[in-house]
């Protein structure tokens, strides 16, 4: 079972500042994607990443948010100019080639904007 | 649009019994169904999952079941284990509209007592 790891666990930034959250997975996997939860709210779908680039997006995903693998392992979620309502767990998920169940989420980062 | 909707926030079920978990949703186009375990702090476990060709899957102590025509399905736990107390979603994805996001439910506590 292929494993995913986010850093940092928690994060605590002010408001207006950017932040940088990042998903390694420890097999290379051609599908990325990031998932938030706002506390006791549903998971909810932001992006998500294939062949390099961004194959789908939700209306959450604007132009604060960005993804990218700067270095062909890292998956990041840049959050810019933080807003107090983008306080959340974020999970990073990836999916095995031709698995449609092989979605695999790593244990999230607690972004908390003050 | 909730997509996906579980109706039930929470569920309390005696060590031994059955638990029914149930999910309905509205797109049409989904042709996939997953149910995810969480616990606090932790990403969401992939548990069952069933392609809309089929009508249900099994897999040790859990059953999933799938009614397209009603656009309903449900998870059985049998028998239920205090271990599994967490929250349980309900998630969807279109693969025949080459997308591949997970849409999920609001999640349905379940407390098993002993």
């Amino acid at each position: 079972e292929p494993e995913v790891t986010q850093t940092p666990s928690h994060q605590v930034t002010q408001m207006g500042q950017e932040v940088i959250l990042r998903c390694v997975p420890i097999s290379n996997h051609l599908y990325f994607y990031w998932y938030r939860q706002i506390l006791g709210q549903k998971v909810e779908f932001l992006v998500s990443f294939y062949n390099n680039e961004i194959s789908e997006k939700s209306e959450i995903f604007d132009d604060q948010f960005s993804v990218e693998r700067p270095d062909g392992s890292n998956f990041t979620l840049k959050i810019r100019s933080t807003k107090l309502e983008d306080s959340a767990m974020y999970f990073c998920a990836i999916r095995l080639q031709g698995r449609q169940d092989g979605y695999t989420f790593g244990s999230g980062t607690r972004l908390t904007v003050v | 649009d909730q997509q996906v909707k579980q109706n039930s926030p929470s569920l309390s079920v005696q060590e031994g019994r059955i638990s029914i978990l149930n999910c309905d949703y509205t797109n049409s186009m989904f042709d996939y169904f997953l149910w995810y375990k969480k616990y606090p702090a932790e990403g969401p476990t992939f548990l069952i999952s069933i392609s809309s060709i089929k009508d249900k899957n099994e897999d040790g102590r859990f059953t999933v079941f799938l009614n397209k025509s009603a656009k309903h399905l449900s998870l059985h736990i049998v028998p239920s284990q205090p271990g599994d107390s967490a929250v349980y979603f309900c998630a969807a994805a279109a693969f025949n509209q080459a997308g591949t996001a997970l849409i999920f439910g609001k999640g349905t506590t379940l407390s098993v007592s002993s």
